[in-house]
C-alpha cells in the first residue's frame, strides 16, 4: 500500500513568486492536513481538509491556501513568496477526521526561497 | 490554547542506555496523545499513541503512558540502539479535529 506521496520533493523559488505543492493521500484516506516545519518555529499546522471541505485552518497569512479534490488529493499554494517561507512542508492523511485517528505523514516538500 | 511541552535536547546516550523523554500537555478537554519520530531528511513516522487516560502505547521497545493526573506522556525505552538516533516529537489532537499540536522536538543521538 503506497504511503502519502508529496511532489515535488525539492524546489527553489524566488521571492515574490508563487508555489503549488501536491499531496496524494494513502488510498482510501479522506482526510488531509498540511504542516510547515522550520528550525525556529517547529511544526505548525496549516490546514485540514475532509471530503473537499476545509475543517480547520492554522494561523498563517492569506498567502497560504489549499484545496482538496474529489479524489482526496490535495494541493497547497503559497503566493508572493517570502524568504521566511523556506521550510519543509509536510502533508498527512488519515481515514477520517476525528481526534485519536492514526495520521500518516509524507516525506515532505523542501521549499527554499531565495 | 492547547500546548505540548517536551524536554529540550539534544540528548546523547550510549548504546543500551535507558531513555526517557519528558512530555507534558495543556488541553481543555480529553486529548489523544502521540509520539512521532523523524529520521534525518525524512517525514514523520508515528511511533505510538494513546487515546484515553491510563492507556499505554508501545512500539519497537518504546513505551508511553497517558497520565491524566500529571498531564504527561513520557517516552521511555529500556535499551537504546544507534538506529534510534532521530528527533522525537510529542503531540496531541483534541475534539473532532485531527489538528496535531506538536512539542518542539527532542534530538536523540545514540553512540556505539
Amino acid at each position: 500500500k503506497a504511503g502519502v506521496t508529496q511532489t515535488p520533493r525539492y524546489l527553489i523559488k524566488t521571492r515574490g513568486q508563487q508555489v503549488t505543492l501536491s499531496c496524494s493521500p494513502i488510498s482510501g484516506h479522506r482526510s488531509v492536513s498540511w504542516y510547515q516545519q522550520t528550525p525556529g518555529q517547529g511544526l505548525q499546522f496549516l490546514f485540514e481538509y475532509f471530503s473537499e471541505t476545509q475543517r480547520n485552518k492554522g494561523n498563517f497569512p492569506g498567502r497560504f491556501s489549499g484545496r482538496q479534490f474529489s479524489n482526496s488529493r490535495s494541493e497547497m499554494n503559497v503566493s508572493t513568496l517570502e524568504l521566511g517561507d523556506s521550510a519543509l512542508y509536510l502533508c498527512a492523511s488519515s481515514l477520517a477526521s476525528f481526534s485519536g485517528n492514526t495520521i500518516y505523514f509524507g516525506e515532505g516538500s523542501w521549499l527554499t526561497v531565495v | 490554547g492547547d500546548s505540548v511541552t517536551q524536554m529540550e535536547g539534544p540528548v546523547t546516550l550510549s548504546e543500551e542506555a535507558f531513555l526517557t523523554i519528558n512530555c507534558t500537555y495543556t488541553a481543555t478537554g480529553y486529548p489523544s496523545l502521540f509520539w512521532y519520530v523523524q529520521y534525518p531528511g525524512e517525514g514523520l513516522q508515528l511511533l505510538l499513541k494513546a487515546t484515553k487516560a491510563d492507556d499505554k502505547g508501545s512500539n519497537k521497545g518504546f513505551e508511553a503512558t497517558y497520565r491524566k493526573e500529571t498531564t504527561s506522556f513520557h517516552l521511555e525505552k529500556g535499551s537504546v540502539q544507534v538506529s534510534d538516533s532521530a528527533v522525537y516529537f510529542c503531540a496531541l489532537t483534541q475534539g473532532g479535529s485531527e489538528k496535531l499540536v506538536f512539542g518542539k522536538g527532542t534530538k536523540l543521538t545514540v553512540n556505539p
